[in-house]
């Protein structure tokens, strides 16, 4: 079975500081991976993928992802925390099984950054 | 210039109505979704559609039937609303089916069934 986990329902971050997001996977097959930013009462924004190639993928709002295989992980990270990246995170996968671009997303995880 | 809109918002409504939430999308995608968000945030999909033909039909009770007029638009109607409906349901649009196209969600319509 297919499944996606953010191990952490909340991180909490002072500003400037790095921050991690983490997500683990279990998948059939290459697993393209997706991580999605939810603000209050808003809907999902795209902040990166990870389809082929290079390990390390750079998104939106400075932020970046490293794919790793052998752990089975796509944790998001930022080199310096903003305030206004306080929000819910959503990692996602997709297994070559998934019909029609189904994604399996993980339970999300609440960030907080604190001034 | 919205991506993808739904309306309404927000709809509360009694036990045993049925009611219909609406989406469009002008980003000249071919491929659409309905996500139901529950009350813990966790997200799961529940129907996909690629120019008007259905593609992702999940374990969703009947009483839900999503509708594609063309391929800008998915509406979703339900019918004899329960309290367990209650959610947060998302649209989405991605470029085709191909599973590496990111999607583009709407701002949700948050569904109160009472």
């Amino acid at each position: 079975a297919q499944s996606v986990a953010q191990p952490e329902d909340q991180v909490n971050v002072a500003e400037g500081n790095p921050l991690t997001v983490k997500c683990t996977y279990s998948v059939s097959g290459n697993p393209y991976l997706f991580w999605y930013v939810q603000y209050p009462n808003r809907g999902l924004q795209f902040l990166l993928k990870y389809i082929t190639g290079d390990n390390l993928v750079k998104g939106s709002y400075g932020f970046e992802a490293e794919f790793n295989k052998s752990q089975t992980s796509f944790h998001l990270k930022k080199p310096s925390a903003l305030v206004s990246d306080s929000a819910l995170y959503f990692c996602a996968v997709s297994s070559p099984y998934n019909q029609g671009g189904k994604l399996i997303f993980g339970q999300g995880t609440e960030l907080s950054v604190k001034p | 210039d919205t991506a993808v809109s739904q309306t309404p918002k927000y709809l509360v409504t009694q036990m045993g109505n049925d009611k219909s939430i609406k989406c469009e999308q002008n980003l000249g995608h071919d491929t659409m979704y309905w996500y139901k968000q529950d009350s813990k945030k966790f997200l799961k999909i529940m129907f996909s559609y690629n120019n008007k033909e259905l593609i992702i039909n999940e374990t969703v009770p009947n009483r839900f039937s999503p509708k594609s007029p063309d391929k800008a638009h998915l509406n979703l109607h339900i019918n004899s609303l329960e309290l367990g409906d209650s959610a947060v349901y998302f649209c989405a649009s991605s470029q085709a089916t191909a599973r590496a196209y990111e999607q583009y969600f709407g701002p949700g319509t948050r569904l109160t069934v009472t």
